[in-house]
């Protein structure tokens, strides 16, 4: 079973160049978030999706966009980079929310590290 | 919004000792506790989990504890072995129905 897939698993960026991140999961997951993962910060929410086509924003979201056109994908986009969004960032997904009464476990992927220069 | 302070960073421990992490939490609404382990180069995995209606869960050598009313809990690891090292993470799902993560916790055996 491949899970949770991410790619790259390594990236630089210069200032001011766009990329975007891929994650795709094989689960039928309805629910799937990007974390990005800073020393001594814990993983951070950046934006979550509870099904296709419905996105929202987390606790970090500023300077990324999202979309969700099947369960399958969940791109991460970086408009324009800066040296603050150098970090690790894992995409995640669960059968449903990951937290709450009904909070299920979270699946992760490998991750991404991108440095922006 | 919720807030998580894990301590303690790094812990270090005998191999067949016992490892303590604990973690508290300020939104007394949330109900949801998991703890995840992240090993070198991986994505975190969840180990346990516990819900405000329960006080305690165990898995073979790991448990977890909940205190609602002091708004804490713990995760104990027992008869420590070298495959136990790694970073782990408690989490708590506050009441925007987001999981807030604490800082992790590295944990070090010594053979």
């Amino acid at each position: 079973n491949a899970g949770v897939t991410q790619t790259p698993k390594f990236q630089v960026l210069k200032t001011g160049q766009s990329m975007t991140l891929q994650c795709a999961q094989d689960m039928n997951h309805e629910y799937m978030s990007w974390y990005r993962q800073d020393p001594g910060m814990g993983l951070r929410l950046i934006h979550y999706s509870v099904g296709a086509g419905i996105t929202d924003q987390g606790e970090v979201p500023n300077g990324y966009n999202v979309s969700r056109s099947t369960t399958e994908d969940f791109p991460l986009r970086l408009l324009s980079a800066a040296p603050s969004q150098t970090s690790v960032y894992f995409c995640a997904s669960s059968y449903r929310t990951p937290q709450g009464p009904r909070g299920t476990e979270a699946f992760f992927g490998q991750g991404t590290r991108l440095t922006v220069v | 919004g919720e807030n998580v302070e894990q301590h303690p960073s790094t812990l270090s421990v005998q191999e067949g000792d016992s490892a303590v992490i604990k973690c508290t939490y300020s939104d007394s609404a949330s109900n949801y506790f998991p703890w995840y382990k992240q090993e070198l180069g991986k994505g975190p995995q969840l180990i346990i989990d516990i819900r405000s209606n329960v006080g305690e869960k165990k898995d073979q050598r790991i448990a977890v504890t909940l205190n609602k009313t002091a708004k804490h809990f713990s995760l104990h690891i027992t008869e420590t072995q070298p495959e136990d090292s790694a970073v782990y993470f408690c989490a708590a799902g506050d009441s925007n129905y987001q999981l807030i993560w604490g800082a992790g916790t590295k944990l070090i055996i010594k053979p």
